[in-house]
């Protein structure tokens, strides 16, 4: 079946230790979002890729850094993570960014921060 | 600025209808989706409105009011399995979606 996968499922990680969470896709889509969404709150979006083009939202904080190597993975750099990002980390995909266009999601990545 | 409103939480009772609301305020309009969400998953799409009226699905349907940035999701025959978080969203100008921060809907036997 055609999916939206992250990795790892559960991440804790240190206050200031890097982390890394990786999101990969066989729907062949061109758009990859990467979402922050903590409890009860509506999902953030941090960034997203159209293709290679790369699209940083302006609250996006410095510490948040995406890669996408290739159509199929997209990766999210939390370069040092304070308490304030634990949160689950949800990534999209869409087949084009316009009109109709339902976002397919990953299962989520909670991410606790000690 | 862009905005969406939805009620906190709601409560219904199994077999019973509920109608969940939302208004919305984006730059530009290009469609209103909702979303469900279950306790530490992931979204999944249920609708979406670009015209006005109502789109039937199942025991879901969605309504839109483009005149009112209004908009609502009507489930019928309750089911316990539906107690989850619906989440309304506004795709503005950008393409971009607006999320509302969900309704919490709890099914009482």
């Amino acid at each position: 079946d055609a999916m939206v996968i992250q990795n790892p499922r559960y991440q804790v990680t240190q206050f200031g230790k890097p982390v890394t969470l990786s999101c990969s896709q066989t729907l062949n889509h061109n758009v990859m979002y990467w979402y922050q969404q903590k409890s009860s709150q509506a999902p953030k979006l941090l960034f997203h890729y159209y293709d290679k083009d790369f699209n940083n939202e302006a609250d996006t904080p410095d510490n948040f850094q995406s890669r996408r190597p290739n159509t199929s993975f997209c990766f999210l750099d939390i370069r040092s993570p304070g308490l304030g990002d634990a949160a689950m980390y949800l990534c999209a995909t869409s087949l084009t960014s316009g009109g109709y266009n339902e976002q397919f999601f990953g299962p989520g990545t909670r991410l606790t921060v000690l | 600025g862009q905005n969406i409103d939805q009620p906190t939480e709601m409560t219904a009772t199994e077999g019973a209808i509920v109608q969940i609301n939302c208004t919305y305020q984006t730059s530009g309009f290009n469609g209103l989706f909702w979303y469900q969400q279950h306790a530490g998953e992931a979204p999944t799409f249920l609708s979406y409105n670009v015209l006005d009226g109502l789109e039937e699905k199942g025991r879901f349907s969605s309504f839109l009011s483009r005149s009112k940035g209004y908009s609502y999701l009507l489930l019928k025959e309750l089911q316990m399995k539906d107690s989850a978080s619906y989440l309304c969203a506004g795709m503005d100008s950008n393409y971009q979606l607006i999320w509302g921060a969900g309704t919490k809907l709890i099914i009482k036997p």
